[in-house]
């Protein structure tokens, strides 16, 4: 089946170390995204890359660090610098940014 | 102020209720996309619109580039239909989301 995979789902993380959230998408998609959601605020966007080897900051993408060697993964690299890390979040994958775009199932990550 | 408002942030229905869910928006936009947020988090893309009125099953999208507005709708509401409603406002080459409207239909 076609679709956009996140893993894990839970993660717990002690204070000070870096964690990487895994996005798969098989979808042919050339943009994928990254964004973050917390308790009464919207989604903020924390990267995204439109092409292959190539990818932007976002609003709030300060202690945070992506990659985007082939087209159907962007991981996401939760450094140790990012003050407040506990959140949920999704990734992203599209045709462009004023196409729909296809949410994974997300991840909650917890640090200690 | 946020650049995208949704209204309201809560709503409570009886299963067959008419549902209206509101967003505004402050930024010139090319479209704006309705997502819906089961509690598992997993967020699904139900309308895109830039200008009038989609319709998919009991949900309708309607929209007024003039005011700013944005509304979905969802007729015969089910408590299935219970989930958070998120608007997003295509602005440039970003998308600004609205905080969300958690709607619980009860049976």
């Amino acid at each position: 089946d076609g679709g956009i995979t996140q893993s894990p789902k839970y993660l717990f993380r002690k204070e000070g170390q870096n964690v990487t959230l895994s996005c798969e998408q098989n979808l042919n998609h050339d943009a994928m995204y990254w964004y973050r959601q917390d308790p009464g605020q919207g989604l903020r966007l924390i990267y995204y890359s439109q092409i292959v080897n190539d990818f932007q900051k976002g609003d709030i993408a300060e202690g945070y660090s992506v990659s985007r060697e082939k087209k159907e993964s962007f991981p996401l690299t939760v450094t140790s610098a990012q003050k407040n890390p506990t959140a949920f979040y999704l990734c992203a994958s599209g045709t462009g940014h004023t196409d729909t775009q296809y949410f994974g199932p997300g991840t909650r990550l917890t640090v200690l | 102020k946020n650049e995208v408002e949704q209204s309201p942030q809560n709503l409570t229905a009886q299963e067959g209720e008419f549902i209206t869910i509101n967003c505004s928006y402050s930024v010139g936009i090319s479209a704006l996309h309705w997502l819906q947020q089961h509690p598992g988090g997993g967020i699904v893309s139900l309308f895109m619109l830039s200008s009038g009125k989609k319709k998919h099953g009991r949900l309708i999208a309607t929209i007024n580039i003039q005011e700013k507005h944005s509304s979905l709708h969802i007729t015969a509401s089910h408590p299935r239909d219970s989930a958070v409603y998120i608007c997003a406002a295509v602005s440039g080459s970003r998308l600004t989301f609205g905080e969300g409207t958690q709607l619980t239909v009860n049976p």
